[in-house]
């Protein structure tokens, strides 16, 4: 069964410093998705592709985050500096485009950062 | 902008017990509607889907209901058992043809089912 991937699962890095992720979205899938989530909270968007283009970045931090999906398959979302409000799970997320089956999406494992 | 609230914000149950969560909406234009799964310190796992145009949905153990017009959703439980303790999260799905697709979430409900 096809999945999204996600690495690294788990990312402890020291306050200042850069940290990135990655993800890699179901076959097919043009939307990905970039969420952040606090514990005990759900997740919140922080970022959406369209193929390479991205659709939706208003929630994301852009003075020290980034996120760039250059080949319209997988991305990666980068931290610059880290801070210790970012410790959080990181979640990738992939659908098919919007007008298409129903808006599913279908998650990845997560990438849990720590930042001391 | 939507609101997601789910009560309770955590259940215990005895094994075997039928029990129902809880997800409430503010925004009534709604696409559709999604329950999640999330064990500690693991992804989503997508349980259910309902249109906006269906009342509910079923999987094995588990049915999901949707009154739009009221703004609220439920998920039921049957005979429930160890394994199903997790954090059960709902999400809304904004109206088409919005070309993002900002889904809200809930806080989620965590599920304790003691044997």
């Amino acid at each position: 069964e096809a999945e999204v991937a996600q690495s690294p699962r788990y990312k402890i890095t020291e306050k200042s410093q850069a940290v990135a992720f990655w993800c890699d979205p179901i076959s097919g899938h043009a939307t990905l998705y970039w969420y952040r989530q606090i514990l005990g909270q759900g997740p919140e968007l922080l970022v959406q592709f369209q193929d390479e283009s991205v659709v939706d970045d208003s929630q994301l931090p852009k003075d020290r985050f980034s996120a760039e999906r250059l080949k319209g398959v997988d991305s990666t979302l980068k931290i610059q500096p880290a801070e210790l409000g970012d410790s959080a799970m990181y979640l990738c997320a992939s659908s098919l485009a919007p007008g298409e089956m129903a808006y599913e999406q279908y998650f990845g494992p997560g990438t849990r950062l720590t930042v001391t | 902008k939507q609101e997601v609230t789910q009560i309770p914000a955590a259940l215990s149950v005895p094994e075997g017990e039928n029990l129902v969560l809880n997800c409430s909406f503010t925004d009534s234009a709604i696409y559709n509607l999604q329950w999640f799964r999330q064990d500690p310190g693991k992804g989503l796992t997508s349980l259910l889907l309902i249109q906006s145009s269906q009342r509910e949905q079923t999987s094995g153990r588990l049915n999901a209901s949707l009154d739009k017009s009221s703004g609220r959703s439920t998920l039921y439980i049957a005979a429930s058992q160890p394994g199903d303790s997790a954090t059960y999260l709902c999400a809304v799905n904004p109206t088409l043809p919005y070309n993002n697709n900002d889904m809200r979430f809930g806080a989620g409900t965590r599920l304790t089912v003691k044997p």
